[in-house]
């Protein structure tokens, strides 16, 4: 399958500080790609949808200030949680689309620590 | 409304015995697509298997088998002599509408499969 690639693995940081989480597509290119956050033990939910050389697309209630989404190019996505916050603390997962049956395949995930 | 619903937050399973995970799903879309996950606790999500809305036959894959019941709306996904490797968090996931325009995936709450030795 097609391979997607998010870095870095795991980061911890400061209240206050700015985190910026990559997401690429190695083998192909995604001119949409997905982030989700998951808490422990709970479904992924979708944060927002990135289009490549567009503004991404908000779910309900996810804040656009405060979670930045970048797709500047078609292999690259990246989310910047700005001004972070210990309840920022969580599993962030990224995904794009490929193949015959343009299915999704996931990132590695990061899973981001506010100290 | 929930669109996908997993019902059994956890489950045990004896080694190189079958379990069947359980996925209903919700929907007015003649088109869609219904995915299976595993997400071990390293946390990478793992494409197991896909079943396409009009797809004739149940998929499977290897070891792992989806049971498609289209009037029910039900995709259980059966996964044959676990291992222990098995051990992980089951998702279950709908596309709905055209594969090839942008959709969305909705999840459901997941199951965890513990494999005894």
């Amino acid at each position: 399958g097609a391979v997607v690639s998010q870095h870095p693995s795991r980061v911890i940081c400061k209240s206050g500080t700015s985190v910026k989480i990559e997401c690429r597509s190695l083998d192909f290119q995604a001119t949409t790609m997905f982030w989700y956050r998951q808490f422990p033990k709970q479904s992924l939910m979708l944060m927002a949808t990135s289009n490549e050389g567009s503004k991404a697309t908000y779910e309900q209630g996810v804040e656009k200030d405060k979670f930045l989404i970048n797709h500047a190019s078609l292999t690259l996505s990246t989310l910047t949680v700005t001004s972070a916050h210990p309840e920022d603390s969580s599993f962030y997962i990224c995904s794009a689309r490929a193949g015959a049956k343009n299915e999704a395949f996931f990132g590695q995930g990061t899973r981001l620590t506010v100290v | 409304a929930q669109k996908i619903t997993q019902t059994q937050p956890g489950m045990f399973v004896q080694e190189k015995e079958a379990v069947t995970l359980d996925c209903t799903y919700d929907t007015s879309d003649p088109s869609y697509g219904l995915f299976w996950y595993k997400q071990p606790s390293s946390g990478e999500m793992i494409f197991l298997i896909y079943q396409g809305s009009y797809d004739q036959q149940n998929a499977t894959e290897g070891r792992y088998s989806l049971n498609f019941q289209k009037a029910r709306k039900s995709a259980n996904l059966v996964i044959s002599a676990s291992q222990l490797g098995d051990s992980a968090m089951y998702f279950c996931a709908m596309r709905e509408g055209n594969p090839f325009n942008d959709y969305k995936l909705s999840f459901g709450a997941g199951t965890t499969v513990t494999v005894r030795a």
